[in-house]
């Protein structure tokens, strides 16, 4: 059951905007559109921030937004700001018997 | 509000077996599934397996499969995640984990985690 990929850090400056990429197969990310995004702080337990590929729940600032092309799911936060700042990981429904696979995870560094 | 309370942290040694408790409140129990998800220290995130509060229906992880059983009390509305044959790659900190508003795979309630730490 591999975890799905993404790169380790991304960076902007306050104001700009970033975007990370999770890249999967047809049997996850490409299969369903169950891909959500979650944000986690050091030491505090992991937000929902996105779901079902570009849903957000009410209280996720309309900052960040998800989309999906193929196998690949991209969350894009816009108009960075400093506490953004934090790691971010993907996960998507991968069927029946694998159920659910996360992302390796990524760091968001505000610049 | 939705609430998911663990258990505290815990030591154990490599072979020993380690149950660790998700206590809900602020919704209908047996309505949902819980399911755990596992960080070791400085790693990712690692879904572990899921459990039906409803029937008790279970699916969990491959790599955990034969070491990991997850059971429910529905009369306490508490989860429960046992890991037995406890390695040192075991350690990490444990999470419940709940989609409520948002559908079954979007995990909009979390409990505060348990450290599980394996060590001689």
């Amino acid at each position: 059951q591999s975890a799905l990929t993404q790169p380790p850090s991304a960076s902007g400056s306050p104001g700009q905007s970033v975007t990370i990429s999770c890249t999967g197969t047809s049997s996850d990310v490409g299969g369903y559109n169950y891909v959500s995004w979650y944000q986690q702080h050091p030491g505090k337990a992991p937000k929902l921030m996105i779901y079902e590929v570009s849903k957000r729940p009410s209280g996720v600032p309309d900052r960040f937004s998800g989309s999906k092309s193929g196998n690949t799911a991209s969350l894009t936060v816009s108009g960075l700001q400093a506490e953004d700042e934090a790691d971010y990981y993907c996960s998507s429904y991968a069927g029946s018997n694998k159920f659910y696979v996360f992302g390796t995870g990524t760091k968001v560094t505000v610049l | 509000q939705v609430q998911l309370v663990q258990s505290g942290a815990e030591v154990k040694k490599p072979g020993a077996s380690v149950k660790v408790s998700c206590k809900a409140s602020g919704y209908t129990f047996t309505s949902y599934g819980i399911s755990w998800v596992r960080q070791a220290p400085g790693q990712g995130l690692e879904w572990m397996g899921w459990i039906s509060a409803y029937n008790g229906n279970t699916n969990y992880a491959q790599k955990l499969q034969g070491r990991v059983t997850m059971t429910t009390d529905t009369s306490t509305s508490t989860a429960y995640m046992e890991l037995r044959s406890l390695r040192s790659d075991d350690t990490a900190v444990y999470y419940c984990a709940l989609g409520l508003r948002f559908g079954v795979d979007a995990f909009d309630i979390w409990g505060q985690g348990t450290m599980v730490t394996v060590s001689s």
